[in-house]
């Protein structure tokens, strides 16, 4: 089946240093990738929308700047938080789905520490 | 965008069927249902998806009513590891705005 690789599972790093997860299909051409926040016991809320070669949509309220999202390749997505601060640590989710095929897979997470 | 509404916490006794409801009366007629699962500090599983028809897969079943306006997740043997977040999301598809909105989630208990 469909699966999705998101890496690093967990980083900490100090107030103002810029942050890079990977969220890579290893199996299918990802079309599409998303990322979503989710804090704690709280649902996820997706951050952007970002196809292939094109520039990321980001949902209301997300600061493009601050989320940096590169989708260059049609297997590999990354999020980069840009001077990160105690308020974005959170958990962090990729999803991708693939060219014709509404599934959505998700990758497994990265919990971010910002201290 | 459709909204959904479940119940934010149900019990479920080991090996009897859990049966998780999920109200989702504005959804439009090109708009599809899905389920997914979070295990705690995990990404989301995906466990079943429909349109009109009821579905069944090696996890689970999924029942739609006539109406679309309401659906009903069951697994059928729930066991201590079937415990989790479930989220029934509708996915909204319109050209250049596709995305998947997770609502707040049932958090299934499994009982011994």
């Amino acid at each position: 089946g469909a699966v999705v690789s998101q890496h690093p599972s967990w980083v900490i790093c100090k107030s103002g240093t810029s942050v890079k997860i990977e969220c890579r299909s290893l199996d299918f051409q990802a079309t599409t990738m998303f990322w979503y926040r989710q804090f704690p016991k709280q649902s996820l809320m997706l951050m952007a929308t970002s196809n292939e070669g094109s520039k990321a949509t980001y949902e209301q309220g997300v600061e493009k700047d601050k989320f940096l999202i590169n989708h260059a390749s049609l297997t590999l997505s990354t999020l980069t938080v840009t001077s990160a601060h105690p308020e974005d640590s959170s958990f962090y989710i990729c999803s991708a789905r693939g060219q014709g095929n509404w599934g959505y897979t998700f990758g497994s997470g990265t919990r971010l520490t910002v201290v | 965008d459709a909204k959904t509404t479940q119940p934010p916490s149900m019990d479920c006794a080991e090996g009897r069927a859990a049966n998780l409801p999920c109200n989702h009366s504005t959804i439009s007629g090109n708009e599809y249902v899905y389920w997914y699962r979070q295990i705690h500090s995990q990404g989301p599983q995906y466990i079943i998806h429909g349109l009109k028809n009821n579905e069944t897969n090696e996890m689970a079943s999924l029942i739609i009513t006539e109406d679309r306006k309401s659906s009903t997740l069951i697994l059928p043997h729930a066991t201590l590891r079937d415990t989790a977040v479930y989220y029934c999301i509708v996915r909204v598809a319109r050209l250049g705005n596709e995305k998947l909105t997770f609502g707040t989630g049932t958090r299934l208990t499994i009982i011994p």
